[in-house]
């Protein structure tokens, strides 16, 4: 089975300019999160879909960040401006819920660099 | 709010030496325990987890007891081998919102 894939893997670019990220769960999972981890630190939340729905979003920075999830399959994150505190890597993840299943599947994650 | 603490590192270590990652938790009510590996250059993968008090997790040699009175969930390994060399986080899952709290992350290096 196909674990949760990320792209791009390495991402360089300059302050100011808009960069996008995409993940592609595991097939049949309901439930996606975005999460940031910055160097020497452990992730932290950004959202969380089930299914199509943004349920938790509360830690994304709505001023410059989106996200979708169409057909609560395949997700995007944006950054528009990107600043060069958002150098970090940015981590995709999924589970299925329901029946105290709670694991969470990770991505290998992107490494954005701003300059 | 809920918080992980876990020991700094780098922990450098000879091959089979014994492995201890300390890890305390600050959260309200009953959380589930994690802990994460993130090896070089890929994604984390559980290693194991607890889902209530006195409940040891274990996998590949790791074990790890949730430990309420003490609010803690120390990573060992009896024997560690160069293949085990990797970034270890300890985790939190309150299944109110399933969100993870992860601690900041500790760096093991074995060396042959």
């Amino acid at each position: 089975e196909a674990g949760v894939v990320q792209s791009p893997r390495y991402k360089i670019i300059e302050k100011k300019q808009p960069v996008a990220f995409w993940c592609n769960p595991i097939s049949g999972h309901n439930t996606l999160y975005w999460y940031l981890q910055n160097l020497g630190q452990g992730p932290e939340l950004l959202i969380r879909y089930e299914n199509e729905e943004a349920v938790d979003d509360s830690q994304l920075p709505k001023d410059r960040f989106s996200a979708e999830r169409l057909k609560g399959v395949d997700s995007t994150l944006k950054i528009q401006p990107a600043e060069l505190g958002d150098s970090a890597v940015y981590l995709c993840a999924s589970s299925l819920e329901g029946g105290g299943n709670y694991e969470q599947y990770f991505g290998p994650g992107t490494r954005l660099t701003v300059t | 709010g809920d918080s992980v603490t876990q020991m700094e590192g780098p922990v450098t270590l000879s091959e089979e030496a014994f492995l201890t990652i300390n890890c305390t938790y600050t959260a309200t009510g009953y959380p589930s325990l994690f802990w994460y590996v993130q090896y070089p250059g890929e994604g984390l993968q559980l290693l194991l987890k607890a889902t209530k008090a006195d409940d040891k997790g274990s996998n590949k040699g790791f074990e790890a007891t949730y430990r309420k009175e003490t609010t803690s969930f120390h990573l060992e390994k009896g024997s560690v081998q160069v293949s085990d060399s990797a970034v270890y986080f300890c985790a939190l899952l309150k299944a109110a919102g399933n969100k993870l709290t992860f601690g900041g992350g500790t760096r093991v290096l074995v060396k042959p």
